[in-house]
C-alpha cells in the first residue's frame, strides 16, 4: 500500500485559501487519492477523490500532477468550523484497506 | 447518499463485561465494511475488514477472539468487545464501502466511545 506524508500541522487564518500537501511517491497505476476531513469525536467526513489533473466540488478542490506522486487539497476561504484533521489516503479501486497516515491538524485563527 | 450510523454513540461498561456496536449502512449495499479504532491525539487504526457471509480479516496485533466482528447482512457489521478491560477504552469507528463516481469510497460512521470502568 502507498504511504502518505503530511505536515503534522497548520495554521491559517479565516478567509484564507489553505494548501495541504501530501506526498505519495509510491502511488500505483490504480489508486485514487482520498481526501477525508474529522472533527474530534466524530468519524472522518469525505471530502474529495481524484485520479489525475485537477477535481473541484463545493467544498474543496483536489490538484494532482502528471506524475501522481503527490497531490494538494485546496480549501478556499478558510472559516473557523474548518479547524480539523485532513487525511489523505492513496488506495486501489478494488483493493479494501486504507491506512491512516498522521494527517494534517488544521487550526483556523479568527 | 452514503450514510452510515453507528448504535451506540457512547457506552460506559464495567470491567469483565461485553459491549456490542452496531455499524449500518442506511442507504447503500456494503460488501465490506471495516473497524477502527482511535486513541486520543492519535490517527484511525485499522482493525478489521468485515466482508458479508464470511469471516473478519483482522489486522496483526488485533486479537480475533477479543474483538468479535459479525457481518451477516449487507447493511449491518457489529462489533463485540469481549471481555473489556480499561485499556480497551477508546473511539471505535466502522466505515462502509460504497461506490462512487470509479472508485471504491469508504464511508465513515460517527464513532461509538467506549469507556471501560
Amino acid at each position: 500500500l502507498a504511504k502518505t506524508t503530511q505536515p503534522i500541522s497548520m495554521d491559517s487564518y479565516e478567509g484564507q485559501e489553505v494548501n495541504i500537501t501530501c506526498s505519495h511517491n509510491n502511488i500505483a497505476t490504480n489508486d485514487y487519492i482520498t481526501w477525508y476531513q474529522q472533527f474530534p469525536s466524530q468519524g472522518p467526513r469525505f471530502i474529495i477523490q481524484g485520479y489525475k489533473t485537477k477535481v473541484t466540488n463545493e467544498v474543496a478542490s483536489l490538484f494532482i500532477p502528471a506524475d501522481r506522486k503527490s497531490s494538494t487539497l485546496s480549501l478556499p476561504r478558510v472559516s473557523l468550523s474548518d479547524t480539523a484533521v485532513y487525511y489523505c489516503l492513496v488506495g486501489f479501486y478494488n483493493t479494501d484497506k486504507l491506512i491512516f497516515g498522521t494527517g494534517t491538524r488544521l487550526q483556523v485563527f479568527p | 447518499g452514503a450514510v452510515v450510523s453507528q448504535h451506540p454513540s457512547w457506552v460506559i461498561c464495567k470491567s469483565g463485561t461485553s459491549v456490542k456496536i452496531e455499524c449500518r449502512s442506511l442507504d447503500f449495499q456494503a460488501t465490506t465494511m471495516f473497524w477502527y479504532r482511535q486513541f486520543p491525539k492519535q490517527s484511525l487504526m485499522l482493525m478489521a475488514t468485515s466482508n458479508e457471509g464470511s469471516k473478519a480479516t483482522y489486522e496483526q496485533g488485533v486479537e480475533k477472539d477479543k474483538f468479535l466482528i459479525n457481518h451477516a447482512s449487507l447493511t449491518l457489521s457489529t462489533l463485540t468487545v469481549t471481555s473489556a478491560h480499561p485499556e480497551d477504552s477508546s473511539f471505535y469507528i466502522c466505515s462502509a464501502k460504497g461506490w462512487r463516481e470509479r472508485a471504491d469510497t469508504q464511508y465513515f460512521g460517527p464513532g461509538t466511545r467506549l469507556t471501560v470502568l
